[in-house]
C-alpha cells in the first residue's frame, strides 16, 4: 500500500532564505506527483505537477524535482517571503490515471519577516 | 471565474439524518474527487469519478455514496451519518487525473 511522508513536519525560516521541503513515497510506480499549498481555513492550491516521466518542474521561485527510483520529491523555494507561509502537501497518483490519490501529511512553513 | 463550488460550507447535524454535500465545477472537467481532512491523518480520498456515470472508491469510502449524473456535479451523500464522519471535506476537479486539480473551499461537517 502506498504511503507518503513529508519531512520536516514544520519549518520556520527568516525571510529571504532558500529552503527545501521533502516528500517520500514507498511505491515508485506512480503516475504523477503534485505539490499543493494550503492556507488556514482554505482549500488547496496546486503549485506544480510532475509526470512520472519528468525529473522536474519550475514555476517562478518554485522548483520541484522527482526521483522515482528512490521514491523522493523535493520542493525548492527560492528567496522565501512571508506570503509563502502555509502548509505544503505532496500527493501521488497511483500506477495509472485511474488510481487513487494519496496525500502526505504536509509541512507547515512559517517565513519570519 | 473558474471554480469548484461546495455547499454547504458549514453544517452541524445529528447522527442518522441523511445529508448531501453538493459539488459543482464550471470548467468542463472530466475528473472529480472527494477528500476528507482530519488532524493527524491528513487528506484522504473518499471517491473519485473519471466521467459521467463512472465512479470508483478511494481510500476511505465506507459510509459514503456518490453519483455523477452530469459532468459538472458530483454530490457526496451520507445516508446515515455518524460522529466519526465529522471532518473537513474537499471536492476537487481536473480535466484529467494527470493534470492539476482545482479544489473547492471545503465543507466543515459536525455530526453530533
Amino acid at each position: 500500500k502506498q504511503e507518503v511522508t513529508q519531512i520536516p513536519a514544520a519549518l520556520s525560516v527568516p525571510e529571504g532564505e532558500n529552503l527545501v521541503l521533502n516528500c517520500s513515497f514507498t511505491d515508485s510506480a506512480i503516475y504523477n506527483l503534485q505539490w499543493f499549498r494550503q492556507d488556514p481555513g482554505k482549500g488547496l492550491t496546486s503549485l506544480l505537477l510532475i509526470q512520472s516521466s519528468q525529473r522536474e518542474q519550475t514555476s517562478g521561485r518554485l522548483n520541484a524535482s522527482l526521483d522515482k527510483s528512490s521514491g523522493r520529491s523535493t520542493l525548492y523555494i527560492a528567496a522565501s517571503q512571508p506570503g509563502d507561509s502555509a502548509t505544503y502537501l505532496c500527493a501521488v497518483n497511483g500506477k495509472t490515471s485511474y488510481d487513487k490519490v494519496i496525500f502526505g501529511p504536509g509541512t507547515s512553513l512559517s517565513v519570519i519577516p | 471565474e473558474a471554480q469548484v463550488t461546495q455547499n454547504p460550507r458549514y453544517l452541524i447535524t445529528v447522527t442518522g439524518k441523511k445529508l448531501t454535500v453538493t459539488c459543482s465545477q464550471n470548467m468542463n472537467h472530466e475528473y472529480m474527487s472527494w477528500y476528507r481532512q482530519d488532524p493527524g491523518l491528513g487528506l484522504r480520498q473518499i471517491y473519485y469519478s473519471m466521467n459521467v456515470e463512472v465512479t470508483d472508491k478511494g481510500d476511505v469510502p465506507e459510509g459514503y455514496k456518490v453519483s455523477r449524473k452530469e459532468k459538472r456535479n458530483f454530490p457526496l451523500i451520507l445516508e446515515s451519518p455518524s460522529p466519526n464522519q465529522t471532518s473537513l471535506y474537499f471536492c476537487a476537479s481536473s480535466f484529467l487525473p494527470n493534470q492539476p486539480q482545482h479544489f473547492g473551499d471545503g465543507t466543515r461537517l459536525s455530526i453530533l
